[in-house]
Order: C-alpha cells, then structure tokens, then sequence
C-alpha cells in the first residue's frame, strides 16, 4: 500500500503571495489532518478533515484554510503569506474519526518545505 | 491548551548505550504516543499506550504510561547509531487531534 504523499514537497514562495499544498492520503483512509513545525513553534495541529466536513481546528489564523475532496484527497491554504509562515507543512492520515480519541493510527507524509521570501 | 513538556530537549548517546527520555503534563490523558521523525521525513509511529501503568516494548524501545497519566517514559536499550533522530511523545485529544512535546534530539557522541 503506497503511504501518505505531499506535493510539492518543496515551495518558495514571497510574501503576500498564497500557497496550495496538497495531500493524498493512504488508500481507504478517510481522515486527513495537517500539522506545522517551525523550529520554535515545534509540531502544531492546523485542521482535521473526514468525509469533506472539517471536524477538528488549531489556533491559527483564518489565513490557513483546507478541504477534503470526495476521493479524500486534501488541500490546504495559505493566503497573505508572512515570514513566518515558513515551515514544514505535515500531512497525515488515519482511516476514522472518532469524537472522543480512538485508538487509530495516523500516518505521516514527508511534508512539504515552505520557504517565505 | 494543553502543553507537553519534553526532556531532555537533546541528549548524545555511545553506540551500546541505554538513554531514556520522558514527557510530562498538569493535565490527565487517556492516551500517550511516542513518535520519531528522521531528516527529511515525517514522525513514524514507535509506541502507543492506552492505559495507566501499561509497559510496551517494541524491539529495544520500552515505553510506559505514568500511573498519574500525566507523563510517559521511553527507553531505548543497547543503542545504535540508526537510532540517531528526534522523539516525539503526544497526546490525542478529541478526533485525530494529537499535540506533541517539544521533541528529544538523540545525537550520536563525536
């Protein structure tokens, strides 16, 4: 079974400019959720997504938005981008969503490295 | 929000070698996971536990669950140099949610 893939895995991109990152996860996952690490900020939860509906969301800014298509692929955006928007955007994958934590795995892509000039 | 605190933030290991890192919360959590991203890739799954005081091996990885179940310890026995990398231990809040500690970076001594 082919894992999580992220394209592209590397972006520059200035500021103000926006930004399309997408995600395919594993084959029969049906939820997807997209973290970003800085060095200083660490690994942060942006938004999870099952089944085309948004069931989860971090503490960033409206700037960062997603969706989930019908074949569960996803996309994230990034509109306005800052400096510090710089970061490796993670995609993962998981093949439930429960409202309470279950014990599912999630699986993680190889991010995509954006760089804002 | 919740935060994890994670030490130690580095540590260096000699081939042979046992190291042990740990994680620690003010608030109780039901599940603790531990995770390793290597250069260039994204965290992989090492241990997940369920359950307050359960101990899990997996390979020369040993992980357990405080019996408060506010922290978690993983060990990793007779080191190797592949074992180089960045741990992660988290939590799984509602959904998928997880939230991470700041990260153990595991170095190999010059």
């Amino acid at each position: 079974k082919a894992g999580v893939t992220q394209t592209p895995r590397y972006l520059i991109k200035t500021r103000g400019q926006q930004v399309t990152l997408s995600c395919s996860p594993i084959s029969g996952h049906r939820s997807v959720s997209w973290y970003q690490q800085t060095p200083g900020q660490g690994l942060q939860f942006l938004f999870e997504y099952f089944s085309e509906t948004q069931r989860n969301k971090g503490n960033f800014p409206g700037r960062f938005s997603g969706r989930q298509f019908s074949n569960s692929r996803s996309e994230m955006n990034v509109s306005t981008l800052e400096l510090g928007d710089s970061a490796l955007y993670l995609c993962a994958s998981s093949s439930m969503f429960y409202r309470r934590e279950g014990r599912n795995t999630q699986y993680f892509g190889p991010g995509t490295r954006l760089t804002v000039l | 929000g919740q935060q994890l605190n994670q030490s130690p933030q580095s540590m260096f290991i000699q081939e042979g070698e046992d190291v042990s890192m740990n994680c620690t919360s003010s608030s109780i959590f039901n599940t603790w996971l531990w995770y390793k991203q290597d250069p260039g890739e994204g965290p992989v799954l090492l241990i997940a536990l369920y359950k307050a005081g359960e101990l899990t091996s997996n390979g020369r990885l040993t992980a357990q669950f405080g019996i408060t179940r506010k922290d978690s310890f993983l060990n990793i026995s007779a080191s190797i140099p592949s074992d180089v990398g960045i741990y992660f231990c988290a939590i799984k809040a509602a959904g998928n949610k997880l939230t991470f500690g700041g990260g153990t970076r595991v170095l190999v001594k010059p």
